[in-house]
Parts: structure tokens; C-alpha cells; sequence
């Protein structure tokens, strides 16, 4: 079954501190991987796609198919980062936007 | 300005009413989509149309359902609202690229309660 897996809920750090985010999925195909950010009071949106290997706003996120995994790093968090962050995979091949998500991660940057 | 709407925002309504959700976008966007969210959970698809008179399910069966009569316009139909819909549900759209690029412009949400 695809699924996609963010096993925390809340994760909290100090300002300057690095952050990880963790992802892992399950699909038997080739994978697309998104990761999508919703800001307070803010609409959810795109932050980073894997194909890309892009870094936006300082984060990165790197598929490794080994582990199944597709987690998203930043080395020295802002408190403009605090937002829920959503790891997406995308269904099947081809032109489609459909996407699975995870259940979010609170990521919460302290001063 | 080029956006995505959604009315209404918030909805407390009796069990048994038909309610719609509008969701309207303004960006020429091709396809279009309904999300749901319970609170903590996942995002689910629940319905998908790659075009004006073409809709499908997704993957979450629901008892909604779905038009696409003009391009710029998706609304989302339950017939007799009941406790076990209430939620948050997601409108957003994405362009011929965006079916590649898995890029989806979403609105701000309309979040249903049914007593």
C-alpha cells in the first residue's frame, strides 16, 4: 500500500539549531516526493520537490530509496521556519497532481 | 488577481441538511481537486477532475459529490449532512505543469461541522 509516514507530530528546537524532519514512505514504483509547508494563517504550499534537489528557504530533503525516506533538513532554524510542514507523495506516473500525504509535523522554533 | 476561493470558510449546519462548499479559482488552471482533513490527520483525496464534464473519486470514499461544469468553478455537494462529515475540506488546483511538478495551489479550507 503507498503510504507516507511522518512519525512525529511536534517537533520543537531552539533558534539556530539544526533541524530534521523525518518522511518515510512505502510505494513499489519510482517514487515523487514533495514536501509542503503551511505557515499560521497561511495556505498550505509547496516548499521543495525531491526531482528538483532544490533548497528553498535554507531547507534541503534528499530521497534515499535505501531507507525509504525523504526527510527534510535545515542546519540552523529561523523562528519564521515554525509552521506545519507535510511530506507528499505523488500516485502514480505521468501528468496527475494526485498526492498522498502524511499526517504534518508542528515544527515549533524557539527564541 | 489570479487565486483560489473557497466559501464559505466556516459551516455549522444540523444534521440531515444539503450543503455545497464552493471552491472557484481564477488561475486557468485544468485540474482541480478536493481534499479532506480531520484534525492531526492526513490530507485525503476525495475528488479529482482533469477538466470541465470529467471527475473521479480519490482516494478516500465519500459520500460527496462532485461538478465541473465550467472550468474556474468545482463546488462539492453533500445531499444530508451527517456528524461523521464534519472536517476540514481542501479545494486546490493545479496547471498542465503542476500535473507534472506536483505543484498544488490550495485554497484556505472550509471547515464543516454537522451537529
Amino acid at each position: 500500500a503507498q503510504r507516507v509516514t511522518q512519525p512525529e507530530k511536534l517537533l520543537s528546537v531552539f533558534k539556530g539549531a539544526p533541524v530534521e524532519l523525518k518522511c518515510n514512505y512505502s510505494y513499489s514504483g519510482s517514487p515523487e516526493l514533495f514536501w509542503y509547508v503551511q505557515y499560521s494563517r497561511q495556505r498550505l504550499q509547496l516548499l521543495l520537490r525531491h526531482i528538483s534537489r532544490e533548497s528553498i528557504k535554507g531547507f534541503t530533503a534528499d530521497l534515499n530509496k535505501g531507507e525509504t525516506s525523504f526527510h527534510l533538513k535545515k542546519p540552523f532554524a529561523q523562528e519564521e521556519d515554525s509552521a506545519m510542514y507535510y511530506c507528499a507523495l505523488r500516485r502514480g506516473s505521468g501528468n496527475t497532481g494526485k498526492l498522498i500525504f502524511g499526517q504534518g509535523t508542528t515544527l515549533q522554533v524557539k527564541p | 488577481e489570479a487565486d483560489i476561493y473557497q466559501t464559505p470558510r466556516y459551516l455549522v449546519i444540523g444534521t440531515g441538511k444539503k450543503i455545497t462548499l464552493e471552491c472557484s479559482q481564477t488561475m486557468g488552471h485544468d485540474k482541480m481537486y478536493w481534499y479532506q482533513q480531520d484534525p492531526g490527520m492526513e490530507l485525503h483525496l476525495i475528488h479529482y477532475s482533469y477538466g470541465v464534464n470529467s471527475t473521479e473519486k480519490g482516494d478516500l470514499s465519500s459520500e460527496s459529490t462532485v461538478s465541473r461544469i465550467r472550468t474556474e468553478h468545482f463546488p462539492l455537494t453533500l445531499e444530508s449532512a451527517r456528524p461523521s462529515h464534519t472536517s476540514q475540506y481542501l479545494c486546490a488546483s493545479s496547471d498542465l505543469a503542476g500535473g507534472y511538478t506536483g505543484e498544488l495551489f490550495f485554497g484556505e479550507g472550509s471547515r464543516l461541522t454537522v451537529l
